[in-house]
């Protein structure tokens, strides 16, 4: 089977604007979690979804959200982007909730 | 929520040395997974192991639910097993998402 993929690998946007990350999970896994890696805060959970509903969120502002569609797919949008919402944002998907099986990342960079 | 420490938080070895690496969690946990973020950022199951032992080649991971902690074992290490290597739990169902620990920052050298 195909691994997680996450589009796209790497993204520069500025202040203000906003952004939408990407994420296809293993084929057959319904649930797909997403998380923020920063060098101060480490990897931290912002939610989880399971067949299109949001079940998780994490200690996050408003700003954060995300979706999932029929087919698992999922997106993440951050709007008003701030500075120290640079990071490496990886996506998870798992069939029920036993192994999470991480993607390779999409580094955002805002400046 | 469920605290996550992991020790040294950093490791430096030369090839071929043994490791042993630290978890400790502050509840009950029904999920514990180790994983190794290679240099491009990627994270790469090693074991999923709320309780027992498990091994894979030279890994070797052992939870002691009781106890609250868990180790994973690294033999004969390679240059290769460089990274970073977290321990993540969580102590829900599905939806839960994994409370990461700060990482063992693992360095071999030739």
């Amino acid at each position: 089977k195909a691994g997680v993929t996450q589009t796209p690998r790497y993204l520069i946007k500025t202040r203000g604007q906003q952004v939408t990350l990407s994420c296809s999970p293993i084929s057959g896994h319904r649930s797909v979690s997403w998380y923020q890696q920063t060098p101060g805060q480490g990897l931290q959970f912002l939610f989880e979804y399971f067949s299109e509903t949001q079940r998780n969120k994490g200690n996050f502002p408003g700003r954060f959200s995300g979706r999932q569609f029929s087919n698992s797919r999922s997106e993440m949008n951050v709007s008003t982007l701030e500075l120290g919402d640079s990071a490496l944002y990886l996506c998870a998907s798992s069939p029920f909730q036993e192994t999470q099986y991480f993607g390779p990342g999409t580094r955002l960079l805002v400046l | 929520g469920i605290q996550v420490e992991q020790s040294p938080p950093d490791l430096i070895l030369q090839e071929g040395a043994n490791s042993t690496l630290r978890c400790n969690f502050s509840d009950s946990v029904n999920n514990l997974q180790w994983f190794h973020q290679n240099p491009w950022g990627q994270l790469i199951n090693l074991f999923y192991i709320p309780s027992g032992t498990k091994q894979n080649g030279r890994l070797s991971a052992t939870t002691v639910a009781t106890e609250r902690y868990s180790l994973l074992y690294i033999s004969s290490s390679q240059t290769t097993d460089s990274g970073v290597y977290f321990c993540a739990v969580s102590s829900g169902g599905g939806a839960d998402g994994l409370t990461f620990g700060k990482g063992t920052h693992l360095i071999i050298q030739p």
